[in-house]
Formats: C-alpha cells, structure tokens, sequence
C-alpha cells in the first residue's frame, strides 16, 4: 500500500509568494493532522481533520495560514503571503479511526509523509 | 491543557548499552495513548511503540520497551543493546480524545562505538 504522499518534497520562494503544500493520505485513514518542525519550535500541530471536517485549527499561526480537505483523499496547506519564518519542515501524516488510550485496535498511530521542506527567502 | 515533557536535549550511550530517554506528560483526560517515534537523520518519522493509558503492562518492541508510570506521568523510552543505527531524535507523543496528538521537543541519542 501506498503510505502517505506529499507534495511538493522541496519549495524555494520569496517572500510575499503564496505557498501550497498537497497531501494524500493513507485510503481508509480517517484522520489527517498538519504538523511543522523547526529547530527553534520542534514539532508543532497547526490542525487536523476527522471525516474531512477541521477539529482543531488552534495551532494554525495566523490568518496567512489556511488547510483544507474537501473530500477523503487530498488535503491543501496554504500559506499567503509566505514570510522567512514560515520555513520549515511542513509534515502531513494520517491515522485509520479509533479510540485514544485503547488496548486494541486502532490505537492512533501517526503515519507520517516524508515532509515538505520550505524555505522562503 | 495537554503538554510533553522532554527534558534531555541530548544524550550519549556506548554501543551495546542500555539508554533510558525520560518523558513526562500531562492531561486530565483518562483515555490517552503514549507514542515514541524516532526521526533519523533522513527526516522520516518512524513509530516505534505505544502504551494506553488503560494497560497495566508496559509495552515492549524488541529492543525498545516503555516505562510507563502513570502516577508520575512519566512513559520512559528504554532502548536495550543500543546500534550505531539508533542515532537519531527521539519523540515522545501523546494523543488524547479525538487523536488529538501532540509532541515533546525530543532528545537526540548520539550512539559511540
């Protein structure tokens, strides 16, 4: 199976750029998350979706960004205007339905893609 | 609010040696699963292991078990016989209700031979 797939791998652009980030996630994986890394901040989740609805966009930076999902197997990250601290490792990562805390089952295992690395000059 | 805790930035073990990576978190939630991924040089997140908040057994994968405490809140990386290949950063993880899942700010295990 196909693991998560996200695109572009590597972006350069200029300041005031508008910056689009694409993930597909794993077929049948109900949950997508956003996250970015940076040396300074580590891991950072900016949102996530369950069914395609946004649960949580409290980690969303401010008005520049946006993420949308509009059907189960294709999600958008994007940044306009793009600034210099918006670089960084942007990851997408996906996980099947389940319970948090559970024995069995889905446990909520993050499946990661393989990032896309922003750099904004 | 939910939180990770890893207070080891850095961390050096011989080869063939044993190395604890310490975690702590907090949540008032009761259902809550803690992860360990581990991010090599090459960028990829690779799970390694899991513990409910539910089991009463610690989790074991291999080389790696976890220490789970939960009247401390501590989920503790053990790695047994650590490989040159386990230099990498480690993160711990939590999700709570809804997969909510948020990180630690890793520990970088530096493996000597």
């Amino acid at each position: 199976d196909a693991g998560v797939i996200q695109s572009p791998r590597h972006e350069v652009t200029e300041m005031g750029q508008e910056v689009t980030l694409r993930c597909k996630p794993i077929s049948g994986h109900d949950y997508l998350f956003w996250y970015r890394q940076t040396m300074m901040r580590g891991l950072e989740l900016l949102i996530y979706f369950n069914n395609n609805v946004p649960i949580d966009d409290s980690g969303m930076p401010e008005d520049r960004f946006s993420a949308k999902m509009p059907n189960a197997s294709f999600s958008t990250l994007k940044i306009q205007p793009s600034e210099p601290r918006d670089s960084a490792v942007y990851f997408c990562a996906s996980s099947p339905p389940g319970l948090a805390g559970s024995t069995r089952g889905n446990t909520g295992e993050l499946f990661f893609g393989e990032g896309s690395r922003l750099t904004v000059l | 609010a939910q939180k990770i805790t890893q207070t080891q930035p850095g961390m050096f073990v011989q080869e063939k040696e044993a190395v604890t990576l310490d975690c702590t978190y907090d949540t008032s939630d009761q259902s809550y699963g803690l992860f360990w991924y581990k991010q090599p040089s090459s960028g990829e997140m690779i799970f390694l292991i899991y513990q409910g908040s539910y089991d009463e057994q610690n989790a074991t994968e291999g080389r790696y078990s976890l220490n789970f405490q939960k009247a401390r809140k501590s989920a503790n990386l053990v790695i047994s016989a650590s490989q040159l290949g386990d230099s990498a950063m480690y993160f711990c993880a939590m999700n709570t209700g809804g997969f909510k899942t948020i990180f630690g700010a890793g520990t970088r295990l530096f493996v000597k031979a």
